[in-house]
């Protein structure tokens, strides 16, 4: 089974400083690891993915993650918040070694507010 | 636009209304799934379609009734709903194999 978890229900920021939001997950095989990114009354917007290789992994919007395997852990980072990055953010999961279809497992969702 | 078109927008329904909800894609996919989305909840997967055929539904009440015809169309046909089906429809599409799964900008339903 597989799961994700991101702790933070919210993550408030100032526009300019760093911004981080959070996510940890559990596969029983190697992970393919994914973020997406939801602006209101929309549907979810791929920004970036691990699949294999450089642990850090860049994405749309100058985005990044970084996958630490020991950790599991797959937190999502900018370095200078902008206000448009307000959103709602998804972690998502997919176990590589037994699903073959793709299917992934999201958390729960991350609300970003970047205050000007 | 994603690749993945869902039509209505938004939809207003009665509880004794039939309506029903579309998606289609043109991208090669051959999964396709519907998620409900309600505020602040998390997301729930409703029913996956591989190939045209349903391999998971998630429990989902019968008054929610999927339809996948072919590969490039999938429906949610919906009768007598209750207030607290009102959600973000969304449909997703994925292709066996790859990584990750495109989404529509979803349907707003509202059951009055």
């Amino acid at each position: 089974a597989q799961s994700v978890a991101q702790p933070e229900d919210q993550v408030n920021v100032a526009e300019g400083n760093p911004l981080t939001v959070k996510c940890t997950y559990s596969v029983s095989g190697n992970p393919y690891l994914f973020w997406y990114v939801q602006y209101p009354n929309r549907g979810l917007q791929f920004l970036l993915k691990y699949i294999t290789g450089d642990n850090l992994v860049k994405g749309s919007y100058g985005f990044e993650a970084e996958f630490n395997k020991s950790q599991t852990s797959f937190h999502l980072k900018k370095p200078s918040a902008l206000v448009s990055d307000s959103a709602l953010y998804f972690c998502a999961v997919r176990d590589r070694t037994t699903d073959s279809w793709g299917k992934l497992q999201f958390g729960a969702g991350t609300q970003v507010v970047v205050t000007p | 636009e994603t690749g993945v078109t869902q039509t209505p927008r938004h939809l207003v329904m009665g509880m004794t209304n039939k309506k029903s909800l579309k998606c289609e894609q043109h991208l090669g996919h051959n999964a396709m799934y519907w998620y409900k989305q309600s505020a602040k909840k998390p997301l729930e997967l409703m029913f996956v379609y591989n190939f045209k055929e349903q391999t998971e539904n998630n429990s989902v009440p019968s008054r929610f009734s999927p339809e996948c015809p072919n590969s490039s169309h999938l429906f949610l046909h919906l009768h007598t709903l209750q207030p607290e089906d009102s959600a973000l429809y969304l449909c997703a599409s994925s292709r066996q194999g790859s990584y990750g799964y495109t989404f529509g900008s979803g349907t707003r339903l509202t059951v009055v």
